[in-house]
């Protein structure tokens, strides 16, 4: 079953704004991450949060996280056509075992213009 | 380049037919989780392996089982294929196999069942 979902499913910008994608999720995690992937390709790994951070930043990419609401974002600033691509969060459960397994949310489609 | 691989990339079969998918990690993980990628279920995970044992199971059918061998490249057996079967596969690897490992995705195996 899947724990995340993914808010909007799909988005659509010009080159150069930024873009905005939401997950919530159900139970209490370990850490979420969030990766990309391209058009039928494997998924690229782009940022981990851990449950006691609230906020990381890796280049163009700013993760949010808050546990209270049980929300995460990502954000992309000065978006590139480059970036076109699903983004999917993903959460590690807490209690799960700890063993890593990760559950994805169903994937935001990003659709950047030049 | 995640440093994961998987073989083949793409495999086509037959219904009741069997198939092997094969991953090697990258070097000096010990951790192998199994991802299936379909249109109406988005990306569930399958099973995970440490170090050669069976660490985690998810939604895994019966008819589908795995091993990790003692090089830690892991096999994924899928038998008795079904049409709803067809999906992108993927490998991941981690470290340990712990809460707070990133895991880096392989370009997964893209499976069609006719």
């Amino acid at each position: 079953s899947q724990q995340g979902e993914e808010d909007p499913q799909a988005l659509s910008i010009q080159e150069g704004e930024n873009a905005t994608m939401n997950c919530s999720y159900k139970t209490s995690i370990n850490n979420l991450q969030w990766y990309r992937q391209n058009s039928g390709r494997g998924l690229v790994h782009l940022i981990l949060i851990r449950s006691n951070e609230r906020e990381k930043h890796s280049g163009r990419l700013r993760v949010t996280l808050d546990t209270s609401k049980k929300s995460s974002s990502l954000l992309i600033t000065a978006s590139r056509a480059a970036d076109t691509a699903s983004y999917f969060c993903a959460t590690d459960q807490r209690g799960s075992g700890n063993t890593g397994k990760l559950i994805f949310g169903q994937g935001t489609t990003l659709q950047v213009k030049p | 380049d995640s440093g994961v691989t998987q073989t083949p990339k793409h495999l086509i079969t037959a219904t009741g037919q069997r198939v092997t998918l094969r991953c090697s990690p990258r070097s000096g993980d010990l951790s192998v989780y199994w991802y299936q990628q379909s249109l109406d279920q988005g990306l569930q995970f399958l099973i995970q392996y440490y170090n050669g044992e069976e660490r985690a199971k998810g939604n895994i059918l019966e008819r589908f089982s795995a091993q990790q061998f003692p090089d830690l490249h892991s096999e994924l057996n899928l038998s008795s294929l079904e049409l709803g079967d067809s999906a992108l596969y993927f490998c991941a690897s981690s470290q340990s196999g712990s809460p707070h490992n990133e895991q880096f995705f392989g370009p997964g195996t893209r499976l069609t069942v006719l």
